[in-house]
């Protein structure tokens, strides 16, 4: 199967540390999107790239939240200084970028901070 | 915001059909009606789409009104692991835009 992949799958730190999550898409989708979903609501968007390029990122929760997708093949989701309410799960979607594509998601990253 | 409004929760008997309705009164003429699920603590799993014809495929089938502002997802025989949260997202592609913007979904339930 060459379906998205994340890892880790589940997160456990405390508060204060930083976290790095890892996506990567299916082959050759030029398009990566993090989202995140927490309990009870749908996913919410974050950010997105195309090949490497970051091209929204204004709905990155804070400044403690970067992405980085330097090869334009994985992408990697920092969060510094995690606060509990970071606890979430964090989800990564590709697509192939074309109008009217389909954005395929990965199993999450599912974080809890102490 | 969502631009969809869908129920919250829906009951359907294992082996009977189920329909999924959403409503998307401010759609505009380029963006499309996207249909994912999400069974528990996974990802969202893609259902189907379109943009103004009707739309099956292996897992369901996409009604879309003609006037588009509402639609139904029909899953022809549920089962048990059709169990999900069912998400009715629009959304337009090409150009900068390229983000999902999920409301609540409807709770399916399918019951023995």
């Amino acid at each position: 199967d060459t379906g998205v992949s994340q890892d880790p799958r589940h997160k456990i730190t405390k508060r204060g540390q930083n976290v790095t999550f890892r996506c990567d898409p299916i082959s050759e989708h030029n398009r990566l999107y993090w989202y995140r979903q927490t309990l009870g609501q749908g996913p919410e968007f974050l950010t997105y790239f195309q090949n490497e390029a970051q091209l929204e990122k204004s709905r990155l929760l804070s400044d403690r939240f970067s992405a980085e997708r330097p090869k334009g093949s994985f992408s990697t989701l920092e969060i510094q200084r995690t606060e509990q309410g970071d606890s979430a799960m964090y989800l990564c979607a590709s697509s192939s970028g074309r109008t009217g594509e389909t954005q395929y998601f990965g199993p999450g990253t599912r974080l809890l901070v102490l | 915001d969502a631009k969809t409004t869908q129920p919250t929760s829906m009951d359907c008997a294992e082996g009977r059909a189920a329909n999924l309705p959403c409503n998307h009164s401010t759609i505009s003429g380029n963006e499309y009606v996207y249909w994912y699920r999400q069974i528990h603590s996974q990802g969202p799993q893609y259902i189907i789409h379109g943009l103004k014809n009707n739309e099956t495929n292996e897992m369901a089938s996409l009604i879309i009104t003609e006037d588009r502002k509402s639609s139904t997802l029909i899953l022809p025989h549920a089962t048990l692991r059709d169990t999900a949260v069912y998400y009715c997202i629009v959304a337009r592609y090409g150009g900068s835009q390229g983000n999902l913007i999920f409301g609540k979904g409807t709770k399916l339930s399918v019951k023995p």
